[in-house]
This record gives C-alpha cells, sequence and structure tokens, in this order.
C-alpha cells in the first residue's frame, strides 16, 4: 500500500534553515509528482510546492518563493523540502502528498511539525 | 493566493443530509474540473473523498457526493452517521501550476 512518512521537522530560530524528507513506499516514486503541503495550528491547509515526476520543473505558493526549495531523489523514493529564513508564521504541520494528473492530493503523510521561534 | 470561500461549520443529525459550499473564481473552481475534497478528522491527516468535481475514490462510501455550478463546487454528505464528524476542506488547480485550498469547514453531527 502507498506509504508516505514525513520527517525533519523540530523548532527552529527565526531566520534558520531545516530540511524536511518524505519516505515514499509501495508505489513508482518516480511515476508520480509530488506535493509538499502545510496547515499552521488550528488552521486550513496551504498548498505550498509542487515538483514533477522527474524533478524537472518545480513550483511555489508566492509565501515561500525564493526560501523554500523542494527537489526529489528517484534514486531513493525520497522527497524533499530545503526551507530557509524562516519565519514564525511558517510554523506548521508540513504534509507530503502524491500528486495525480496535476490535478489532486492522493495521498498524503502523517505530516512532520514544524515551529519557528525564539 | 486568496482561499476559496468555504462556510466555518455546518452540522446536521444523524440520517440527514448537508451540504458545504466552496466558491472561487473562474480562475480556478469556475476554470478547472479539478476541485477535489478532503475530509480530516481531529489529529489526523487529511484523506481524499471527491475528485475531479464528482468522482469517488475507492473505498469512499456513496453518501459523499461531488457538484459545481460555475464558480461554486459543493459537497453533499447524505444519511450523516457519527463518524462523519471532521474537517472538510476543498481545494481547486488555479493555473499557472498553483493550487489553492479552502478555508475548511466543521462538521458536527448532532
Amino acid at each position: 500500500q502507498v506509504q508516505l512518512v514525513e520527517s525533519g521537522g523540530g523548532v527552529v530560530q527565526p531566520g534558520g534553515s531545516l530540511r524536511l524528507s518524505c519516505a515514499a513506499s509501495g508505489f513508482t516514486f518516480s511515476s508520480n509528482g509530488m506535493h509538499w503541503v502545510r496547515q499552521a495550528p488550528g488552521k486550513g491547509l496551504e498548498w505550498v510546492t509542487f515538483i514533477r515526476y522527474d524533478g524537472s520543473n518545480e513550483y511555489y505558493a508566492d509565501s515561500v518563493k525564493g526560501r523554500f526549495t523542494i527537489s526529489r531523489d528517484n534514486s531513493k523514493n525520497t522527497l524533499f523540502l530545503q526551507m530557509n529564513s524562516l519565519r514564525p508564521e511558517d510554523t506548521a504541520v508540513y504534509y507530503c502528498a502524491r500528486d495525480v494528473s496535476w490535478n489532486y492530493f492522493e495521498f498524503w503523510g502523517q505530516g512532520t511539525l514544524v515551529t519557528v521561534s525564539s | 493566493q486568496s482561499a476559496l470561500t468555504q462556510p466555518p461549520s455546518v452540522s446536521g443529525s444523524p440520517g440527514q443530509s448537508v451540504t458545504i459550499s466552496c466558491t472561487g473564481t473562474s480562475s480556478d473552481v469556475g476554470g478547472f474540473n479539478r476541485v477535489s475534497w478532503y475530509q480530516q478528522p481531529p489529529g489526523t491527516a487529511p484523506k481524499l473523498i471527491i475528485y475531479e468535481v464528482s468522482n469517488r475514490p475507492s473505498g469512499v462510501p456513496d453518501r459523499f457526493s461531488g457538484s459545481k455550478s460555475g464558480n461554486t463546487a459543493s459537497l453533499t454528505i447524505s444519511g450523516l452517521q457519527a463518524e462523519d464528524e471532521a474537517d472538510y476542506y476543498c481545494s481547486s488547480y488555479r493555473g499557472g501550476t498553483t493550487w489553492v485550498f479552502g478555508g475548511g469547514t466543521k462538521l458536527t453531527v448532532l
């Protein structure tokens, strides 16, 4: 069965950096685009970024453009999110999700919590 | 990147039907048949329940149905059950290779 397992969350000071990982299994990882979606405490879902199946293109929400970088290693079935210049408003649970046809988020991981605080 | 508009909360008694609306613009909901809905019980990850406006993934009960008219999509849950109590989110492809979510609707089963 499809499994997505995020890791790498934690507490970081404003201006700091963090790298999240999402380990995929149960499907051919290199065949699907992947997203990161976040959810601030007590708030709704916010789309963050998308990467094509082969890593050839990336797309970002305006709120993270220039600070976050999505990447993937298809040989290791792993998705990454490099987060730099972190701000308190980046505090959220970060989910990775499998894309279908640039359309919807078919499967989700359990999420990893990122807290930006001094 | 404004979110899609959903009512903050809806409620219904067991066995009743409820409908959750999701209003966007011609640049997202109205412009594409790429509206999806997600169910999120407290403390869990979101789960896909409707895709491409009205399609249900395998395993999702047919009590859940979706539709769209113009810039507004709707999720209807019929025959409400206690286990349906959760937050519900709509989402739409927006073009320019971006996606947008609604603000979420809390469903209470009375």
